[in-house]
C-alpha cells in the first residue's frame, strides 16, 4: 500500500549493531504494527499500537522495542541486532473506526545482520 | 498460533474459479475472517473479510459456512496475475483484531 511507507527497504548490518526501522502513513489511522517474516513462514507480530502513547506486546517482542511518536509514525528498534533477527518486517495500519476493519501493509524491509 | 488450516499448495487453469478453503473450527462469535494474498516478498495485499454473511467485491468472493466453521475464497477468473500465496485469518475486536497468519495456501495459476 503505497499510503504505508518504511524505510529503509533494505539494510544489511552487523551483530550488536542499534538499528531503527521506520513506519510512516498518510491513512490517518489511528492503529499501526510491526510483522516479521522468515522465509517459508507466515508474518508475526512484534508490536501494536492503537493510538499516540499506547504500545502492545505481540508475539514475539523479545529483542525489539517500539516508539509511537506520533499518530502516521510508528517506529521499531533492534537495540543489540542478532543475526536471527535477518528477515523481512513489515509495518501495518488499520482504522480503529469500526474495530473489525482490515489491516494494510507497507513493502517490507529486508534486513540482514551478519 | 495460527487458528486456521489451509491446504500447502493448489493449482488453478487461467481463467477457471480458484477456490480456496480454509477451516477454522474453533472460531468465536465475535471473529472475522480475513483474506490475504501475497505475491513474491510484497507486502500482503488486503482481499476481503466477513463475520458470517456472505461478502463480495470487485477482487473476490467470501463464502462463510452456517456454522462459521469453515469459509472459501473464490477468485471467479483467475490471471496469472494471482500466482500467490493466500492467508485466511481469523480475528477478534477483543483481542485487539491481532492477526495470527500462518503458512497459507500457495495458488499457482497455470496458462
Amino acid at each position: 500500500d503505497a499510503d504505508v511507507t518504511q524505510t529503509p527497504r533494505n539494510r544489511i548490518t552487523k551483530t550488536g549493531k542499534r538499528i531503527m526501522l521506520e513506519c510512516s502513513q498518510t491513512k490517518g489511522h489511528d492503529r499501526m504494527y510491526w510483522y516479521r517474516q522468515d522465509p517459508g513462514l507466515g508474518l508475526r507480530l512484534i508490536y501494536y499500537s492503537f493510538d499516540v502513547k499506547d504500545i502492545n506486546k505481540g508475539e514475539i517482542s523479545d529483542g525489539y522495542s517500539v516508539s509511537r511518536q506520533a499518530q502516521a509514525k510508528f517506529s521499531l528498534s533492534l537495540e543489540s541486532a542478532i543475526p536471527n533477527q535477518t528477515a523481512l518486517y513489515f509495518c501495518a495500519t488499520s482504522d480503529g473506526l469500526g474495530s473489525n476493519q482490515p489491516q494494510h501493509f507497507g513493502d517490507g524491509t529486508r534486513l540482514s545482520i551478519l | 498460533d495460527a487458528k486456521t488450516t489451509q491446504p500447502t499448495s493448489m493449482d488453478c487453469a487461467e481463467g477457471r474459479a480458484a477456490n480456496l478453503p480454509c477451516n477454522h473450527s474453533t472460531i468465536s462469535g465475535n471473529e472475522y475472517v480475513y483474506w490475504y494474498r501475497q505475491i513474491h516478498s510484497q507486502g500482503p495485499q488486503y482481499i476481503i473479510h466477513g463475520l458470517k454473511n456472505n461478502e463480495t467485491n470487485e477482487m473476490a468472493s467470501l463464502i462463510i459456512t452456517e456454522d462459521r466453521k469453515s469459509s472459501t475464497l473464490i477468485l471467479p477468473h483467475a490471471t496469472l496475475r494471482d500466482t500467490a500465496v493466500y492467508y485466511c485469518i481469523v480475528s477478534s475486536p477483543n483481542t485487539g483484531n491481532q492477526f495470527y497468519f500462518g503458512t497459507g495456501t500457495s495458488l499457482t495459476v497455470i496458462p
